[in-house]
C-alpha cells in the first residue's frame, strides 16, 4: 500500500500553461507538505497544511496555490508556468504539524519540465 | 534562522570500507536532527533522527549517528558499505521551540554516495 502518493510522475509542459500536482496520503497524518528540489537536489519547504489550515508559506510566489479539500488530500496548483518552475515536487505528511522530531513520510515526487 | 552544512557533495567507498557522511548544523538552540535518504527516482526515507536522550542514534540499514552538541554536529557512519547504499543523503532539522508555525525540516545540500567494488 502506498503511503503518501502523487499523481502524475511526470509533467512536461510549455511556458505559460496552468498545472495541477495531486497528493493523497493514507497515513491518517494531520499535515502535509510540499517542498520543491531543484536541479542541484536542494530541498526547499513550500508549504505545510494542518487539518486543512495553511500553517506554513514560504514566500512561494503567488502563482503557487495549494489546496487540501480534506486532511488526506493537498494538491498544488501552479498558473503561468515559468522555466525556473522546472523542479521535482515531493509532497509529504506527518502525524502532525507541532511536534517538530515527528518524521515525515515522502510522496515519489512529481518531475515538472516547462519548455 | 537554522541552517545545515554537509561537508562533500560526493563522497565514493569502496565495497566493504566504512562509510562516514558529515553535517553540520547551525541553530540557536539544539535542533532535532534527521538523516534522509534518496534512492534514485524516488522520495526520501527517514534513516534515522535524534530528538533527546542517548547521543548515539541506530538507524535502519546498519547506519548510525552521533549528535555531538560541542561541534554541533550529526554526523552518519556504517562501517561496512554495500553496493545497494548508493544514494543521495540529506541531514535534516527541524526547531523544538516550535509554536505552532508548522514542522518545517531545513535540508542541507545533500551527498551523493558512490559505492564501487
Amino acid at each position: 500500500d502506498t503511503a503518501v502518493s502523487q499523481t502524475p510522475k511526470y509533467l512536461v509542459t510549455q511556458m505559460g500553461n496552468d498545472k495541477s500536482i495531486k497528493c493523497e496520503q493514507n497515513l491518517g497524518h494531520d499535515t502535509m507538505y510540499w517542498y520543491k528540489q531543484d536541479s542541484k537536489k536542494f530541498l526547499k519547504i513550500m508549504f505545510s497544511y494542518n487539518n486543512k489550515e495553511l500553517i506554513i508559506n514560504e514566500t512561494v510566489p503567488n502563482r503557487f496555490s495549494p489546496k487540501s479539500p480534506d486532511k488526506a488530500h493537498l494538491n498544488l496548483h501552479i498558473n503561468s508556468l515559468e522555466l525556473g518552475d522546472s523542479a521535482v515536487y515531493f509532497c509529504a505528511s506527518s502525524q502532525d504539524g507541532v511536534r517538530a522530531y515527528n518524521e515525515q513520510f515522502f510522496g515519489p515526487g512529481t518531475r515538472l519540465t516547462v519548455l | 534562522a537554522q541552517s545545515v552544512t554537509q561537508l562533500g557533495s560526493h563522497v565514493s567507498v569502496s565495497e566493504g570500507a566504512l562509510v562516514l557522511l558529515r553535517c553540520n548544523y547551525s541553530s540557536s538552540v539544539p535542533p532535532y536532527l534527521f538523516w534522509y535518504v534518496q534512492y534514485p527516482n524516488q522520495g526520501l526515507q527517514l534513516l534515522l533522527k535524534y530528538t533527546t536522550g542517548a547521543t548515539l542514534v541506530k538507524g535502519i540499514n546498519g547506519f548510525e549517528a552521533e549528535f555531538k552538541k560541542s561541534e554541533t554536529s550529526f554526523h552518519l557512519t556504517k562501517p561496512s558499505a554495500h553496493m545497494s547504499d548508493a544514494a543521495e543523503y540529506f541531514c535534516a532539522v527541524s526547531d523544538p521551540a516550535l509554536t505552532g508555525g508548522g514542522n518545517k525540516l531545513t535540508f542541507g545540500t545533500g551527498t551523493q554516495l558512490k559505492v564501487e567494488l
